[in-house]
């Protein structure tokens, strides 16, 4: 089993939209939990950094730790067409050296259609 | 601005050629990354440095080598050793005590 799992899509919607990423882990030690936004030829952008479990919001985007079900989600209110992107999930745990430790997902490739 | 920087953003080298990626940061940071980024292969880390003057390898360092002469600064050398050295390669920094990194915007590389 992979450490973290990410659907890569492609996810096509339409504006204005709540769209639903998702990933999962077997990793229980894994505590911080991050998702980039990655735009066609660009480097990956941090989005949401998230402690632990619970909910983090930040304008149209919400982050959900779910750490008994090793899952989290990111999910993105009113999508526009600004949104489309792939995405990133992104996690490490604490005390296993530096960021060199985070792991990746492979990414969801997100189309928001005007 | 702080930020990180890569260039050049687009090259081409020859088979046999070995070629040399920039990047800087002013983020004052002490840790560097490089990954190798391919389609459907997701991030994949090549070399680290958490300090000036010593790195590891990650994942996938055969056929690359590294140096971290300043703070500012991780240069990536492809070498002709690397077998599908075609790809996309993304530098990154962080803090010495953060769980996170930050990218640059990256270079593409291709072989002809």
């Amino acid at each position: 089993q992979k450490e973290v799992e990410q659907d890569p899509g492609p996810l096509s919607v339409p504006e204005g939209a709540i769209v639903s990423l998702n990933c999962t882990y077997s990793n229980s030690a894994f505590q911080y939990f991050m998702w980039y936004r990655q735009y066609s030829r660009k480097g990956p952008e941090l989005l949401m950094y998230t402690y632990s479990s619970g909910n983090k919001e930040d304008g149209r985007f919400t982050a959900q730790v779910d750490k008994s079900s090793k899952y989290i989600s990111l999910f993105i209110r009113d999508s526009q067409p600004s949104d489309s992107a792939t995405y990133l999930c992104a996690m490490s745990a604490q005390g296993q050296g530096g960021s060199e430790k985070l792991v990746f997902g492979k990414g969801t490739k997100l189309t928001v259609n005007p | 601005d702080g930020g990180i920087t890569q260039s050049p953003k687009y090259l081409f080298r020859k088979e046999g050629q070995n070629v040399t990626l920039s990047c800087e940061q002013n983020l004052n940071h002490d840790a560097m990354y490089w990954y190798r980024q391919d389609p459907g292969q997701g991030l994949r880390l090549i070399y680290y440095s958490q300090i000036v003057n010593d790195f590891q390898k990650g994942d996938i360092a055969e056929g690359y080598s590294v140096s971290r002469e300043k703070k500012e600064s991780f240069p990536l050398t492809v070498t002709s050793a690397q077998k599908n050295p075609t790809a996309f390669y993304l530098c990154a920094s962080s803090p010495s005590s953060g769980n996170t990194i930050y990218f640059g915007e990256g270079s593409w590389l291709t072989v002809v």
